[in-house]
């Protein structure tokens, strides 16, 4: 079966340290893969997506995430943390359906992560 | 804001009650999705619409009742729910279906007493 998962419900990080929060997936083919952020009383927004190409991505507010396809992961990282970033993180795979015809994401459960000053 | 807007942003209602969830992008976007998100649960996909048609009925209980008017507007018309299904309900849109990038409204909080 397709799916992703995020093994963490919450990552603690100090200021300033890097952060990581995981993400494994399980697809057929080749995968597009995501990742969101949902901040308190909004929507999931978009942070960044690996299509093909570099296996490092870049985002927004400094994030990026490394497509490792040997380990079927998708990581997102930071150098340096801000109590800011503190927020629910999405990671999602796009699958295909009904004979490749139609296509739809699936997110895991989510990791809260957890920023201290 | 992401050009997506959802209303009300908070509803209580009992079991018995009938009240409607709007949508509405002001992106262009050719494809609209209903998700439920639960504590410490994956987001569900509910229902996908592509140019008003709807595409995806993800297994949903008939007291969920989608509407897409036009590819502007989506709507979840709800009745007789019950208190399993108090949860966020979220609304998103994509330039076309399959599009790699979908935009999240701010979603409506759902109670059921």
């Amino acid at each position: 079966a397709q799916s992703v998962a995020q093994p963490e419900d919450q990552v603690n990080v100090a200021e300033g340290n890097p952060l990581t929060v995981k993400c494994t997936y399980s697809v057929s083919g080749n995968p597009y893969l995501f990742w969101y952020v949902q901040y308190p009383n909004r929507g999931l927004q978009f942070l960044l997506k690996y299509i093909t190409g570099d296996n490092l991505v870049k985002g927004s507010y400094g994030f990026e995430a490394e497509f490792n396809k040997s380990q079927t992961s998708f990581h997102l990282k930071k150098p340096s943390a801000l109590v800011s970033d503190s927020a629910l993180y999405f990671c999602a795979v796009r699958v295909t359906y009904r004979g490749d015809s139609s296509y739809k994401l699936i997110f895991g459960s989510g990791t809260r992560l957890l920023v201290r000053p | 804001e992401t050009g997506v807007t959802q209303t009300p942003r908070h509803l209580v209602m009992g079991m018995t009650n009938k009240k409607s969830l709007k949508c509405e992008q002001h992106l262009g976007h050719n494809a609209m999705y209903w998700y439920k998100q639960s504590a410490k649960k994956p987001l569900e996909l509910m229902f996908v619409y592509s140019l008003e048609e709807r595409v995806e009925n993800n297994s949903v209980p008939s007291r969920f009742s989608p509407e897409c008017p036009n590819s502007s507007h989506l709507f979840l018309h709800l009745h007789t729910l019950q208190p399993e299904d108090s949860a966020l309900y979220l609304c998103a849109s994509s330039q076309q279906l399959g599009a790699n990038e979908q935009f999240f409204g701010p979603g409506t909080r759902l109670t059921v007493l």
